[in-house]
């Protein structure tokens, strides 16, 4: 099974609409970071989370809100969808005992906001 | 962060090793060298680190050159699951790059049969 998982993996959504992306790990890690994905703009970090009480903005997080249900879990929102939220979206974890730019990746959702 | 060079596309065939290089001629003495892949539409995924000494594990060599300023990535022998893009990174692992990932165009390294 993998170690970190994302649902949904591809999502259609409408305009205005508020949906949500789960992140799950089985890692045991304690940092978790959601990021999108965009052609020719690279990796861009949304928010990050070092536990369970601690959540950080990233560089582009408007539009975006977090929740880290448990240590193993760490949701995405967009809380009104638009269409230049359109991406794939990557949730990552890293090992407080590690380097915390060894991260690991989930597989990605890919999101398409009409 | 200091500013890395690497070539758009390679080319390796299938069984050989895959030397990907990387220049990174400003970078200080605290900034580690990260290789990242990422196969199409997949999650990136680590392959090693470095800050002066050459490392291995069980994916890669990393050769770092003695004065730092560029860096070799080995795949000792490359298949064609290989064939993916190649980052390479360098920052200070803390500070202001904290947890921040920033990958650049990277290397498409392409292993024909």
């Amino acid at each position: 099974d993998a170690d970190v998982t994302q649902t949904p993996r591809n999502r259609i959504t409408k305009t205005g609409k508020r949906i949500m992306l789960e992140c799950s790990q089985t890692k045991g890690h304690d940092r978790m970071y959601w990021y999108r994905q965009d052609p020719g703009l690279g990796l861009r970090l949304i928010y990050y989370s070092f536990d369970v009480k601690d959540i950080n903005k990233g560089e582009i997080s408007d539009g975006y809100s977090v929740s880290r249900q448990a240590q193993a879990k760490f949701s995405l929102s967009l809380e009104s969808a638009i269409p230049n939220q359109t991406a794939l979206y990557f949730c990552a974890t890293s090992d407080p005992q590690g380097a915390l730019e060894t991260q690991y990746f989930g597989p990605g959702t890919r999101l398409l906001v009409l | 962060d200091a500013k890395t060079t690497q070539p758009t596309s390679m080319d390796c065939a299938e069984g050989r090793a895959a030397n990907l290089p990387c220049n990174h001629s400003t970078i200080s003495g605290n900034e580690y060298v990260y290789w990242y892949r990422q196969i199409h539409s997949q999650g990136p995924q680590y392959i090693i680190h470095g800050l002066k000494n050459n490392e291995t594990n069980e994916m890669a060599s990393l050769i770092i050159t003695e004065d730092r300023k560029s860096s070799t990535l080995i795949l000792p022998h490359a298949t064609l699951r290989d064939t993916a893009v190649y980052y390479c990174i360098v920052l200070f692992a803390g500070g202001t790059s904290y947890g921040k990932l920033t990958f650049g165009q990277g290397t498409i390294l392409t292993v024909h049969p």
